[in-house]
């Protein structure tokens, strides 16, 4: 089966930095993705990581190793509207599906103060 | 580019009634998947469809929920009889195998309520 582990909340002020990290369990792995989700809304998709290493994409930058089965977010200059929730997503096999399917943890709660 | 459709985005309802909610995916997309989102469980997935053919219907809870995608733009998600425990908002997202990463587009949602 698949797990996956990430703290339920983080708080930080406006212009800090903040990682959230990520570990899971899996028994087939394709890579691990991050999805922001603000309240009332939908997740929407910010990152994937299939190799080790760090991707950055503006402010975000997200980290891989899949020795450890580990990842993390990493949010730079932060901004209020960066409050929302966080999920990482494993995908893996299943069932012969080209892309597999997606397992989500249960997101961090990020709030940001002025 | 329209983004993946969703409908109704609220419905309220009462236990035992049927409730269908309805799902038109992206344009060339070629995956669809239903999750469901509450406070105790978050967000699971359950059941998906590749070229409008179920895949993995693991985590439909049980016989009262059933899934169709009839052609490659909609697809629909029924609840018959409806319980207060089926209380949850109801996420379609779509994604296509020539994609990036298997990135889902997810809709707005539909916030179920059953009293």
């Amino acid at each position: 089966g698949q797990s996956l582990e990430q703290p339920s909340e983080v708080t930080a002020v406006e212009g800090a930095i903040v990682q959230i990290n990520c570990t899971y369990q899996t028994s087939g792995f394709y890579g691990l993705s991050w999805y922001q989700q603000h309240d009332g809304g939908a997740p929407t998709f910010l990152s994937y990581n299939a190799l080790d290493g760090l991707e950055e994409t503006g402010r975000f930058s997200s980290f891989l190793s899949r020795s450890d089965s580990y990842g993390y977010l990493l949010l730079q200059e932060l901004q209020m509207k960066d409050s929302a929730s966080y999920f990482c997503a494993v995908s893996g096999p299943d069932r012969g599906s080209t892309l597999g399917r997606l397992y989500f943890g249960r997101g961090t709660q990020l709030t940001v103060w002025p | 580019d329209a983004g993946v459709i969703q409908s109704p985005r609220h419905e309220v309802t009462e236990m035992g009634q049927e409730v269908t909610l309805r799902c038109k995916p992206i344009s060339g997309h070629d995956y669809l998947f239903w999750y469901r989102q509450t406070m105790m469980r978050g967000l699971e997935l359950l059941i998906y469809f590749n070229n409008n053919v179920p895949i993995d219907d693991s985590g439909m809870p049980e016989d009262r929920f059933s899934a169709k995608m009839p052609n490659a733009s909609f697809s629909t998600l029924k609840i018959q009889p409806s319980e207060p425990r089926d209380s949850a908002v109801y996420f379609c997202a779509s994604t296509r195998t020539s994609g990036k990463y298997n990135e889902q587009f997810f809709g707005p949602g539909t916030r179920l309520t059953v009293l």
